[in-house]
């Protein structure tokens, strides 16, 4: 299995409050990637990372904000927690520019926002 | 931009029968396709991917898939059904050059009747 810690696995929080999920990688690999999973809409991109400090938005960017100041690391925020963002949030890693490349998924991370 | 359409989101059929699991994809560049499998409270793995090399993929599992450039198609298929097969099952087109973003279809849920 790939090197991926997502931490943490759970995490029920308050509308309004700041959040923040943690995706570490021991591969290397050159890319990560944040998607929220939610039923009727599969898995839908919110950041992604391309290099330490090379960040760029994905489909469904609004109300997040990422980090990677290590290659290990890579930083989801929910800046101020709303409801419509209690999701399931997978961490994704890839190694290189080759399309052909799969990309591979942490445990996830279930966030209940109340 | 690219995206994934999977016909049927709940799949039932019964152990030891034909499982077929439909995807369409829409690209404006030659696509690279991959299946991905889920297990409860689980991440996301890799059944198996076409990169432009044969157009029958063999995956893990039991699994393949046919590409089909005139239908727009990568349908998911296992000749004998198992109980431990149910799990939900997604499509993946990626997108662009130089990284490994990934569209997903909205995932297919497959039961296995004993």
């Amino acid at each position: 299995d790939a090197g991926i810690t997502q931490s943490p696995r759970h995490k029920v929080t308050e509308t309004g409050t700041p959040v923040t999920l943690r995706c570490h990688q021991t591969e290397n690999h050159r890319y990560m990637y944040w998607y929220r999973q939610d039923p009727g809409h599969g898995l839908r991109l919110i950041h992604y990372s391309y290099g330490v400090k090379d960040t760029d938005k994905g489909e469904v960017s609004d109300g997040y904000s990422v980090s990677r100041s290590k290659t290990e690391d890579f930083l989801l925020t929910l800046e101020s927690a709303t409801s419509s963002q209690t999701s399931v949030y997978f961490c994704a890693i890839s190694e290189s520019e080759d399309r052909g490349r799969e990309a591979f998924f942490g445990q996830g991370t279930r966030l209940t926002v109340v | 931009a690219q995206s994934v359409t999977q016909l049927g989101s709940h799949v039932s059929v019964s152990e030891g029968a034909l499982v077929l699991l439909r995807c369409n994809y829409s690209s404006s560049v030659p696509p690279y396709l991959f299946w991905y499998v889920q297990y409860p409270n689980q991440g996301l793995q890799l059944l198996l991917k076409y990169t432009s090399a044969a157009t029958l993929v063999k995956g893990i599992n039991g699994f393949e898939a046919e590409f089909k450039k005139s239908e727009t198609s990568f349908h998911l298929t296992k000749p004998s059904a198992h109980m431990s097969d149910a799990a939900e099952y997604f499509c993946a087109v990626s997108e662009g050059f130089g990284n490994e973003k990934l569209t997903f279809g909205t995932g297919t849920r497959l039961t296995i009747i004993p």
